[in-house]
Parts: structure tokens; C-alpha cells; sequence
């Protein structure tokens, strides 16, 4: 089954510890992307990245960092420096189909910090 | 700049009733691409529709139809005989090339709630 995975579906961390979570995609999709959905709200871009070596940031990227060493994979480091890190993260990954934009998401993690 | 409003924050419907969801989009892009999601409890966005900016002619599919308006800016959904399953929040989502990302720009979505 071709799709996005993430792991783990929920995490716990105590406060001033770096936690990375999972993204991994086998749709051959060349660009990756990070949300964070709080309570009530939409989702807010992070970080993206487009190509394999190369990421940029989104809207929200203070307290966190990425990596893309592998075309598959995309994990998300959320350092002790992010203030609220207790949320609900999406990984998305998308491609040029025709003139057409395929997005998809993971299932989420969803990260309790206390 | 872009930007996507979903002016209606939460709807409550009965069994059966229509309900249609608002979205108002912002973009200076002549090509675009604009999504609907559900989210449902358990979490996962589940997609719905993609629609190109070029392509205005609206969509239906089964209880589901969107309505696509360039001069209004607006890319409503409606459900037609709602039903208990169709209680969800779902999100509008806009996505342009204004910095070649063609990053997900979304809502802050609508919940519904279709009582029994």
C-alpha cells in the first residue's frame, strides 16, 4: 500500500527533552511538509522541503528542526526552545500529476508534553 | 498575501438537512489550487476535492457538491441529506505558487455536527 506514515500515533514527553517525530512516504512525491493543528484550530505550516538536501521554513519554525537526507523520509525535531510544543502534527507530502497538484497527509502524531 | 476564511465556526444540522460550508480565498496567483478536507474525531485529514483555478465547472459527488466562483472568491460545499458519519470539522485550503511552494495555506475550519 502506497501512503504516508507516521509514528508514533501519540508521544509523551517531559518538558526540556528534544522529541523526533516520524514522517515517511513510498509515493515518490518530491516534496514534504510539516503542520501543527492546535485545539480549535487549522493547520499552520512549520517546515517544508522539495527536494532531497534542501528544506525551508514555514510560517511557525521557531523551537523546531528537519532534515530530508532521504527522498522517503522527513522527520520533525521539536527542541526544548519550542515554548508550546503540545499538539497535533501532520505530515504532508505532495506531486505534479498533469497540470494537477496531488496532496496528501498522514495520520498524525499527536504530542502531550508536561 | 494569501488567506483562507471559514466564517462559520461550528454548524449544527438535523438528520437529513442541507448544510452548506462557506469558504472565501485570498490570492494574487492566476493559478491556483484550492482543496477540501474532513477531519473526523479519530484525527487523519481525509481529502475530498482538489479544483484547479482554471476550471470553474462544479463538482458533484454523491451527497457532496462544491460550487466554484472565481468573481466571489468562494469555494462552498454542500451536503445534501446530511447524515450522522458527515459530522466532522472539515477545511478549505488554498495553495499557489507565491513562493514556488505550493505549501497548503488553510481555514481555520467548520465543525459539524449532524444530530440524529
Amino acid at each position: 500500500d502506497g501512503g504516508i506514515t507516521q509514528s508514533p500515533k501519540y508521544l509523551f514527553r517531559k518538558e526540556g527533552q528534544n522529541v523526533t517525530l516520524s514522517c515517511e512516504q513510498n509515493l515518490n512525491h518530491d516534496a514534504m511538509y510539516w503542520y501543527r493543528q492546535d485545539p480549535g484550530q487549522g493547520l499552520r505550516l512549520i517546515y517544508y522541503s522539495q527536494i532531497v538536501n534542501d528544506f525551508q521554513k514555514g510560517d511557525i519554525a521557531e523551537g523546531y528542526s528537519v532534515s530530508r537526507e532521504k527522498k522517503e523520509s522527513f522527520p520533525l525535531t521539536v527542541t526544548s526552545a519550542q515554548k508550546n510544543p503540545t499538539a497535533f502534527y501532520l505530515c504532508a507530502s505532495s506531486m505534479w500529476v498533469g497540470q494537477s497538484l496531488e496532496q496528501y497527509f498522514g495520520p498524525g502524531t499527536r504530542l502531550t508534553v508536561t | 498575501a494569501q488567506k483562507v476564511t471559514q466564517a462559520q465556526t461550528e454548524i449544527s444540522v438535523v438528520e437529513k438537512e442541507d448544510v452548506t460550508l462557506d469558504c472565501v480565498y485570498e490570492t494574487r496567483d492566476t493559478t491556483y489550487y484550492l482543496f477540501w478536507y474532513k477531519q473526523p474525531p479519530s484525527g487523519e485529514l481525509v481529502f475530498l476535492i482538489r479544483r484547479n483555478s482554471f476550471d470553474e465547472q462544479n463538482e458533484i459527488s454523491g451527497r457532496y457538491s462544491w460550487n466554484f466562483q472565481k468573481s466571489t472568491s468562494s469555494f462552498n460545499f454542500t451536503i445534501t441529506a446530511s447524515q450522522v458519519v458527515d459530522s466532522a470539522v472539515y477545511f478549505c485550503a488554498l495553495s499557489a505558487p507565491e513562493d514556488s511552494s505550493y505549501k497548503l495555506i488553510f481555514g481555520s475550519g467548520t465543525r459539524l455536527l449532524v444530530r440524529p
